[in-house]
């Protein structure tokens, strides 16, 4: 069993719908990272947070700690936030810990 | 201000032979770090390197696996012999701050790696 699970693995809206993401994890963590990676593309970093809620744009990160969770929101979706999105942790160290992604497509 | 550039962008090359990947972070960032995801896997960690020193290399498969960073600057990571294993997407990332002190991390566009 991963040490990060992301659910669901694949995701398909229809444009405008709203979107969640959600990451629970079985360390302890120093902080957690939502990233997005386009098809063909590279790795962009959305958020990291490390408590409480973040926002950019119509996106929306969220991590309760007490639960090991975190949840990704898309507000209002449009194809062109078709990507897969990771989340990744911090346990304490230089080194990242992955989940498998999340693909999504956003049809219009 | 360039961000973090990966060359190649793909590489095919034969089990046996030897590639080398390059990773240019950004500009005084003292913290590089590569990764690599196989197919269908989760991004695994290989090594972080904070300027040319190694600070943590534990992820690092096998001895086929070299990485260096002379100068601090631009990182290489060899596969010699290259295995069918081996095929990936290679991840480089640079930071400013170390990840243990949850720096902002920034990603390159990988370099895909197929043995054949």
């Amino acid at each position: 069993k991963n040490e990060v699970e992301q659910s669901p693995q694949n995701l398909t809206a229809q444009e405008g719908e709203f979107i969640t993401i959600n990451c629970s994890y079985s360390v302890g963590i120093s902080a957690l990272h939502w990233l997005q990676q386009h098809p063909g593309g590279g790795i962009v970093s959305l958020f990291m947070l490390s408590s409480g809620k973040k926002k950019h744009g119509r996106l929306i990160a969220t991590i309760n700690i007490q639960e090991k969770h975190s949840s990704l929101h898309i507000t209002a979706s449009h194809p062109r936030d078709s990507a897969v999105y990771i989340c990744a942790v911090n346990a304490g160290t230089d080194k990242l810990i992955f989940g498998t992604g999340t693909r999504l497509q956003v049809f219009p | 201000e360039a961000g973090v550039t990966q060359f190649p962008s793909h590489s095919v090359i034969e089990k046996g032979q030897t590639v080398t990947l390059r990773c240019d972070p950004i500009s005084g960032h003292d913290n590089l770090y590569w990764y690599r995801r196989v197919m269908g896997k989760e991004i695994k960690f290989l090594l972080h390197f904070v300027k040319e020193s190694k600070q943590d290399e534990s992820g690092m498969p096998n001895n086929r696996f070299l990485a260096e960073r002379t100068g601090g600057t631009y990182s290489t990571l060899k596969v010699q012999p290259a295995e069918l294993e081996d095929s990936g997407v290679y991840f480089c990332a640079s930071s400013q701050v170390r990840q243990v002190n949850t720096g902002e991390l920034f990603f390159g566009e990988g370099s895909r790696l197929t043995v054949l």
